[in-house]
């Protein structure tokens, strides 16, 4: 049973680049979120999304957004990328019904 | 969502027990108690949930006294594989909204 995967798993981009990161929930699970990771930091959200809706938003700029297909998958684009934009973007997936979340292995993002 | 304060770092020897206490003073009615584990570059792993008084399962035991004002995670005989980051969070029934702080840093010794 495959858990959460991401890809990739590392990626380096130059200020302005736009990027599409991707995520492939837990089998049976149906909603997927999305968090930035700076280092020696701890997680912050971005948003959640569920029946290819966003459900809920951080404090993450308009420059953030998401999508999730009919089969759960779902894909952060940021655009305008900013040297702050560098960090690990942590895709994580749940049951719409308070099960605890399975987080992937998340991309590393560099931006230069 | 409640705000948690925990250590910043733990040093432990292999075959103690862990005690890592967090604090989460303004806890609500619905929210529940809930820690996670991180490696370096890997995601949080999910380790305990709970509501109120002791929750035990293969790995950890949570233990939250009646005001739930704090909360300690208890690991018991740790090994070198239990060095990582335990994040304590305090989560709002039926939400993917976690709110994550910097979390304790658990080194283990030989």
């Amino acid at each position: 049973d495959a858990g959460v995967t991401q890809s990739p798993t590392h990626l380096i981009k130059t200020r302005g680049q736009q990027v599409t990161l991707r995520c492939s929930p837990k089998s049976g699970h149906d909603t997927v979120s999305w968090y930035q990771q700076a280092l020696g930091q701890g997680p912050q959200f971005i948003f959640q999304y569920y029946e290819e809706e966003e459900r809920q938003r951080g404090n993450f700029p308009d420059r953030f957004s998401g999508h999730q297909f009919p089969n759960y998958s779902s894909e952060l684009n940021v655009n305008a990328l900013l040297l702050g934009d560098s960090a690990l973007y942590l895709c994580a997936s749940s049951l719409f019904d308070n099960s605890p979340l399975h987080f992937g292995n998340g991309t590393r993002l560099t931006v230069t | 969502l409640a705000k948690t304060t925990q250590p910043i770092s733990m040093d432990s020897y292999e075959g103690q027990e862990v005690n890592i206490t967090c604090s989460h003073n303004n806890i609500a009615t619905n929210d529940y108690i809930t820690w996670y584990q991180q490696f370096p570059s890997q995601g949080p792993r999910f380790i305990i949930q709970g509501y109120k008084t002791k929750v035990t399962n293969e790995v950890a035991s949570l233990f939250i006294p009646a005001d739930r004002k704090s909360s300690t995670l208890s690991l018991p005989r740790v090994s070198l594989s239990d060095t990582a980051v335990y994040y304590c969070l305090v989560v709002l029934y039926n939400t993917d909204k976690l709110i994550f702080g910097t979390g304790t840093r658990l080194q283990v010794f030989p």
